[in-house]
């Protein structure tokens, strides 16, 4: 049974920093691209950053540029979510995601784990 | 950047029923990569379609998606009870960025 884990989130102050951790199971994750995903709530999926298998190549949506770092480490098996300079706009279900080939399709997902941003 | 319009915002159906999800891309994309997910509250969203008309492993036969160039379709056959979620579609660009549509409320 192949699954994804998250774990880090919690309640922080804005202008503060967390760092979120997703733990793979049951494949060889670093075969794999990896995936932030969040959903802020009340409305729909928002792409965040991506990490391919080598963890030297990275993209990130417009959202994320600047104050997010994502981060994998292969001989830990962990993908990571460095999050900086929060704001309330940040409070969301953040998912990791594992794309499953070329066609960009994430094929496994984690349950998620919520941040709120509040003071 | 392309964005991906869906429609309608919530589909109101009973079990049994035929559901019909649209997602409309703002310019021509390569239906490779067109994907659609199924997602319930609190839980982890599903793969349900790649490349436009490919199921992911697993999936019932009564999920169908089929399109191209800016017109994308996910069709639900017979709807059983635990497929009322909201469904997503999404693209993959370049840049590379993905991309996901509003999303579409399948309810009773």
């Amino acid at each position: 049974q192949v699954s994804l884990t998250e774990s880090g989130g919690g309640v922080v102050q804005p202008g503060r920093s967390l760092r979120l951790s997703c733990a793979p199971f049951g494949f060889s994750f670093r075969t794999y691209d990896m995936h932030w995903v969040r959903q802020v709530p009340g409305k729909g999926l928002e792409w965040m950053a991506s990490i391919w298998r080598d963890g030297n190549t990275k993209y990130y949506a417009a959202s994320a540029r600047g104050r997010f770092i994502i981060l994998r480490d292969n001989s830990k098996s962990s993908l990571y979510l460095q999050m900086n300079s929060l704001t309330a706009g940040d409070t969301a279900v953040y998912y990791c995601a594992r794309q499953g080939g070329d066609t960009g399709a994430f094929d496994l997902w984690g349950q998620g784990t919520l941040v709120t941003v509040s003071s | 950047e392309i964005v991906l319009t869906q429609s309608p915002g919530t589909l109101s159906l009973s079990p049994g029923e035929r559901a019909t999800l649209s997602c409309r891309a703002s310019q021509t994309i390569s239906s490779i990569y067109l994907a659609w997910y199924q997602h319930k509250p609190g839980q982890a969203p599903r793969l349900l379609i790649y490349g436009a008309s490919t199921r992911a492993t697993g999936i019932p036969d009564r999920f169908s998606g089929s399109g191209s160039e800016t017109d994308f379709i996910l069709t639900i056959t017979r709807l059983e009870p635990e497929d009322f979620a909201v469904y997503y579609c999404q693209h993959y660009g370049s840049s590379p960025t993905w991309t996901f549509g509003q999303g579409t409320k399948v309810e009773i």
